[in-house]
């Protein structure tokens, strides 16, 4: 079963602009992770945020959580072709053995 | 490339045959997983090894078997599919199951086709 919701389920951006893509999950949680999976490839891990963190950078990647409104949110800023990707949200039950994905958002960076 | 390597990267098998999917890491993780994927749809759990030994299984069909001989390998063995059972079939690995702060590590998955 999915955890939870990310919106937009679709996001198509000029090359340079920022990307946001929101989390949403129903449960207590350890952390929050971000993945990204390229067409018909597996899942790579982005960054992963422990439920006492607020904000935590990468690189281009800027991810928020939101304990008391269960949510989370990645910006990838300047993005480039090659960010084009789907993105998903992944959060960890606190016995830690389940890693369980939202939805997914699906960008699209044009050059 | 990923450190966890997947065979085969595609498979047609009929509704009678029997067919095993294989998983290896050598990273010295010793949690390994098994996740199932539709087109468009998230990943979705299906089974977790912690130390070689079975510590979750989502409910999911007799159909599908996990094994796991040692702690690099895993094996998915799969018998009487259906073809909604299609789909592409993710093995990770992870340091310790019972790590919560510790990232998955996925292959490129096989991709199942059932006639």
């Amino acid at each position: 079963s999915q955890q939870g919701e990310e919106d937009p389920q679709a996001l198509s951006i000029q090359e340079g602009e920022n990307a946001t893509m929101n989390c949403s999950y129903k449960t207590s949680i350890n952390n929050l992770q971000w993945y990204r999976q390229n067409s018909g490839r597996g899942l790579v891990h982005l960054i992963l945020i422990r439920s006492n963190e607020r904000e935590k950078h990468s690189g281009r990647l800027r991810v928020t959580l939101d304990t008391s409104k269960k949510s989370s949110s990645l910006l990838i800023t300047a993005s480039r072709a090659a960010d084009t990707a789907s993105y998903f949200c992944a959060t960890v039950n606190t016995g830690g053995f389940k890693t369980i994905f939202g939805a997914g958002t699906r960008l699209f960076v044009k050059a | 490339d990923t450190e966890v390597t997947q065979t085969p990267k595609h498979l047609v098998m009929g509704m009678t045959n029997k067919k095993s999917l294989k998983c290896e890491q050598h990273m010295g993780h010793r949690a390994m997983y098994w996740y199932k994927q539709k087109a468009k749809k998230p990943p979705e759990l299906m089974f977790v090894y912690s130390y070689e030994k079975l510590s979750i299984n989502e409910s999911v069909p007799s159909r599908f078997s996990p094994e796991c001989p040692n702690s690099s390998l895993l094996n998915l063995h799969l018998h009487a599919l259906q073809p909604e059972d299609s789909a592409l079939y993710l093995c990770a690995s992870s340091q310790d199951a019972g790590a919560p702060n510790s990232p998955l590590h996925f292959g490129n998955g096989t991709r199942l086709t059932v006639t």
